[in-house]
Formats: structure tokens, sequence, C-alpha cells
């Protein structure tokens, strides 16, 4: 089983509509990153959250420690959210980064 | 504030070859850290610098190693290429190593 696990692999859209992608660990972590990747390869840091809810713009990241899931969620998506979305958490007892296989999104207008 | 720079952002090697990767992180990031993604096996941790010491390692061959300055700027070699090395090797750069990760454009090596 892998440490960290994501769902659904691929995922398509319609623009305006709601989107949520899921997350899943097995490790007790310290924070859990979701990053972003556009086509080309540069990534962008969405969120780091270790407890709760976050909110930037549009996105809204949750986690719940408790059952090791986190979720994103894309509110009235849009054509330039397009893009693989990946989830990223620590290794137990060390900074090392283990990714998620990613979220592959298409939204059409 | 001027972002992650990684260089070369495209290169062609041939098998046997080595190359060497540069990352200048944000200026005042003490932390970099450095990935390979690849169709395969998706992105996964090489190593983290932080002050000019080793952190943190990930599963690679000895032919994987890298340093930092001590201007915090980093590289990372990879010496006798096999095709599997093939990949987008991408660095990130954060202030204490445990935040927000800001990453580089990525360097992307075609091994012949």
């Amino acid at each position: 089983k892998n440490e960290v696990e994501q769902s659904p692999q691929n995922l398509t859209a319609q623009e305006g509509e709601f989107i949520t992608i899921n997350c899943s660990y097995s490790v007790g972590i310290s924070a859990l990153h979701w990053l972003q990747q556009h086509p080309g390869g540069g990534i962008v840091s969405l969120f780091m959250l270790s407890s709760g809810k976050k909110k930037h713009g549009r996105l809204i990241a949750t986690i719940n420690i408790q059952e090791k899931h986190s979720s994103l969620h894309i509110t009235a998506s849009h054509p330039r959210d397009s893009a693989v979305y990946i989830c990223a958490v620590p290794s137990f007892n060390t900074d090392k980064l283990i990714f998620g296989t990613g979220t592959r999104l298409q939204v059409f207008p | 504030k001027a972002g992650v720079t990684q260089t070369p952002r495209y290169l062609i090697k041939t098998r046997g070859q080595q190359v060497t990767l540069s990352c200048s992180p944000i200026s005042g990031h003490r932390s970099v850290s450095w990935y390979q993604q690849t169709p395969g096996q998706g992105l996964q941790f090489l190593f983290e610098y932080f002050s000019e010491t080793q952190r943190n390692k990930g599963n690679f061959p000895g032919r994987f190693s890298g340093r930092q300055f001590s201007n915090s700027r980093s590289e990372m070699n990879v010496s006798t290429l096999e095709l599997g090395d093939s990949a987008l090797y991408l660095c990130a750069s954060s202030f204490l190593g445990t935040g927000e990760l800001f990453f580089g454009e990525g360097s992307r090596l075609t091994v012949l």
C-alpha cells in the first residue's frame, strides 16, 4: 500500500463545477502539502496545513489528522485550473517528502 | 523577490556521461531540496541541504550527489548517466526546511 494515495487519478469538469480531490496517508505527519503542476513542469505550492482548513481564493484545503485524510476543493472551476494536483507529506521522523501520484484535472469551457 | 532559479532548463547527455545541475534559492532561504520526476515513478525526494549540510537523503544510488554552498546555492551531480536518469529534476527552497516550499521550473534531462 502506498503511503500517500490520491483520488481520483483523472478528473474532468465543466467550467463552474465544484471540484474535490482527496488525499489519504498512512504515516503520522506534521503537515501536508498541496501542490499544483501545470504542463511544462513548474510546481506551485498551494497550501501547507497541519490542522483544520485553509482558504485561498477559490481553493480550500481541509485536513483531518485523526482520519489521515485531506481534501482540496476548487469552487467555480475555470479552465485555467487545469493542472495536476499533488499532495505530499513528510515521512515519519524526517522531512523527506513522500508524494501522491497526482490528480490530473481538466476543466472545459 | 526573485524566485528559485534552476539551470540549465534543458540538457541532453549520453549514457556514461555526468551532469551537474544548479539551483539558486530565494534570497534568505537556507534549505534547498531536490526531486526527480519521471512518468513511471512520479515525484521522488532526492536530498535536502540546510546551511551546507545534507539533512536528508532519498533512496537513490550513490551516483546521485549534491552539495550546498555558503550562499545557499546548491548543485546536484549525477555520474555515469543511465537511460533511466532521464527526468525532470526540480529543486525547492524554503526558509527553514519545514515550511512552505518554493519550486524552480526544473531541469529536464534527456539521456540518450
